[in-house]
């Protein structure tokens, strides 16, 4: 089955604290991999992709395929980062998105 | 360009009522994909349009169907709605050609059964 899985609802860290936004993917090919961002009161949008391999914000995430994982990293948190995270994946070949649960990240000052 | 753009901003409906939504793609866009978004989960994947035709459609009943139009506007259909069909409806448009292209969101349309 092809599923997402953001294991934390919440994530809390004060600002300037490094951040890390876990995602763990099942899909049996190779996938395309996403992290999109949903600012208060904003649409959803896209944070980066991994065959860009850009570093967006400052944030960064690196494609493990060994541990199915595709963790979003920034080793300085600030409080403008404090939003809803969702990692998704496009299986091969389609166009469709699927989603994770979304994880909360909250940076305290 | 204002982006994608969807009508209405939010819809209260009764059980066993029609709904429909539109979606308007960023300029340049043709393909269509529509997601529901029940409170506290992520976005899932209802289907997805591309040269007026349905390319993908994911794990939702015939109640849910859609159309593209030559403008590559779109509209999401519910029929025989349930309490369960709550939820905020997404509408995201990519690029045409091949391979894996962005989807951009709209703000949704906020879908409330009673």
């Amino acid at each position: 089955a092809q599923r997402v899985t953001q294991p934390e609802k919440l994530l809390s860290v004060f600002k300037g604290a490094p951040v890390e936004l876990k995602c763990n993917y099942s899909y049996s090919g190779s996938p395309e991999l996403f992290w999109y961002v949903q600012y208060s009161r904003q649409r959803l949008q896209l944070l980066l992709r991994h065959i860009s391999r850009e570093s967006i914000k400052g944030f960064t995430a690196d494609l493990n395929k060994g541990e199915t994982s595709f963790h979003l990293k920034k080793p300085f948190a600030q409080e403008e980062d404090s939003a809803m995270y969702y990692c998704a994946l496009t299986p091969s070949n389609t166009g469709k998105l699927i989603f994770g649960q979304g994880t909360t990240l909250q940076v305290k000052p | 360009d204002a982006g994608v753009t969807q009508s209405p901003t939010h819809l209260i409906k009764t059980r066993g009522q029609q709904v429909t939504l539109r979606c308007s793609p960023k300029s340049g866009h043709d393909t269509v994909s529509w997601y529901q978004q029940a409170l506290g989960q992520g976005p899932q994947f209802i289907f997805q349009y591309y040269e007026e035709e349905e390319r993908q459609r994911g794990n939702f009943p015939d109640r849910f169907s859609g159309h593209q139009f030559p403008n590559y506007s779109s509209e999401l259909n519910v029929n025989a709605l349930l309490l369960g069909d709550s939820a905020l409806y997404l509408c995201a448009s990519s690029l045409p050609g091949p391979g894996v292209n962005t989807q951009y969101f709209g703000p949704g349309t906020r879908l409330t059964v009673l």
